[in-house]
């Protein structure tokens, strides 16, 4: 078993539409959690990273976090065409507020919004 | 201000060949990591290395090492080559403090034949 999973997709929506990204993890001693976008040929980018369980947003995402349930949840508002992409979400351990480096990834979901 | 520098961009090897890839961290990080994504995959992690000693290494055999130079720059050398070592490889530097805020360089697609 994978300590992350994540549903490839491929995601395919309307311009405008609400879009919900998930991921479950295995793994308790996770405490940071991540969301990268990866465009074609690109490195990933990283759009909201949260330490602690609830929410929290920046402009059209929203990064959800339940660590009881070990899942995690990124929401876009409003998409638009250029949040076509792949979105990879990423888990990293540590104690109180320093993190232990390597990220575990998703295997990444391909996203398209189609105006 | 430049983000993370790799290179080269793209590679062609024969199977049984050794390939070094170099990566430039962001001004201001000293900790370099590398990731290996294989097509469809999320990233794996390789190792990481900072004051020039590999901290952390994932699940990845002897052929991978790895080497970061005094001004925080790094080589990732791939021994004996394999079909299967066919991937994007990337790095990614951080601040040693916030280890979780990591910039990715737009990687080295590295092909095996």
């Amino acid at each position: 078993q994978k300590e992350v999973e994540q549903d490839p997709g491929p995601l395919s929506v309307p311009e405008g539409a609400i879009v919900s990204l998930n991921c479950t993890y295995s793994n308790s001693a996770f405490q940071y959690f991540m969301w990268y976008r990866q465009y074609s040929r690109k490195g990933p980018e990283l759009l909201m990273y949260t330490y602690s369980s609830g929410n929290k947003e920046d402009g059209r995402f929203t990064a959800q976090v339940d660590k009881s349930s070990k899942y995690i949840s990124l929401f876009i508002r409003d998409s638009q065409p250029s949040d076509s992409a792949t979105y990879l979400c990423a888990m990293s351990e540590g104690v109180g507020g320093t993190s232990y480096g390597k990220l575990t990834f998703g295997q990444g979901t391909i996203l398209t919004v189609h105006p | 201000d430049a983000g993370v520098t790799q290179s080269p961009t793209h590679l062609i090897k024969t199977r049984g060949q050794q390939v070094t890839l170099r990566c430039s961290p962001k001004s201001g990080h000293d900790t370099v990591s590398w990731y290996q994504q294989a097509l469809g995959q999320g990233p794996q992690f390789i190792f990481q290395y900072y004051e020039e000693e590999e901290r952390q290494r994932g699940n990845f055999p002897d052929r991978f090492s790895g080497h970061q130079f005094p001004n925080y720059s790094s080589e990732l050398n791939v021994n004996a080559l394999l079909l299967g070592d066919s991937a994007l490889y990337l790095c990614a530097s951080s601040p040693m403090q916030v280890n979780y805020g990591y910039t990715f360089g737009s990687g080295t697609r590295l092909t095996v034949v």
